[in-house]
């Protein structure tokens, strides 16, 4: 079946510690995204990339780094600059159609990776 | 001001109520308008969209006002299992060719037997 699987399910960080979230699709979506959603917020976009090789900074993009390196995957590494790191991170896909300048797609999310400071 | 509003609730109604959500958004350049359902520690799922003419999936209607820039969601003969947060985006273009997903901060729903 076709999704978004994001890895792990639950990460814990030590102070001063970078880690990686995977997100990986097969969906064959052009743009994936980053998000991260506290408890009783809505979702705030970190990053977010339209093609390989290629990725924007989403609103809240400090201590945090990207790579979209396959069209499949776009990591998030939550770096040691990210001082209040504990989270819900929700990566996300869309199609992207050329020569529309807008795209009215919803996204299809993972199901999240849950990060806590130990 | 926040590009979407919603108010957060919470909602409580006993089973077959019918009880309606809104959500207002700011750029008036807003062109796709959806309704998200979030289950407790689960991430978002695609209810429906919203279209100008308004809409009906089942249960759920969906409207949309754009003169005063809100979306509704109304949902008729509530179950226990429409207990959820249901979360209003809306996608903007702002000068990028990428539409950018606005999310409401969610209206959390919960129905009892």
């Amino acid at each position: 079946d076709g999704g978004i699987t994001q890895s792990p399910k639950y990460l814990f960080r030590k102070e001063g510690q970078n880690v990686t979230l995977s997100c990986e699709q097969n969906l064959n979506h052009d743009a994936m995204y980053w998000y991260r959603q506290d408890p009783g917020q809505g979702l705030r976009l970190i990053y977010y990339s339209q093609i390989v090789n290629d990725f924007q900074k989403g609103d809240i993009a400090e201590g945090y780094s990207v790579s979209r390196e396959k069209k499949e995957s776009f990591p998030l590494t939550v770096t040691s600059a990210q001082k209040n790191p504990t989270a819900f991170y929700l990566c996300a896909s869309s199609p992207l159609h050329p020569g529309q300048t807008l795209v009215g797609q919803p996204q299809h999310f993972g199901d999240g990776t849950r990060l806590s400071i130990l | 001001r926040k590009e979407v509003e919603q108010d957060p609730g919470p909602f409580n109604v006993p089973e077959g109520a019918t009880v309606a959500f809104n959500c207002t958004y700011s750029n008036s350049a807003s062109q796709s308008f959806f309704w998200y359902r979030q289950d407790c520690r689960k991430e978002p799922k695609l209810l429906m969209s919203v279209y100008s003419s308004g809409n009906e999936d089942g249960r759920f209607t969906a409207q949309l006002n754009r003169a005063s820039q809100y979306i509704s969601l109304l949902i008729r003969d509530s179950k226990l299992s429409d207990s959820a947060t249901y979360l209003c985006v809306v996608i903007s273009d702002r000068g990028s060719t990428l539409g950018r997903l606005y999310f409401g901060r969610g209206t959390q729903l919960t129905v009892w037997p």
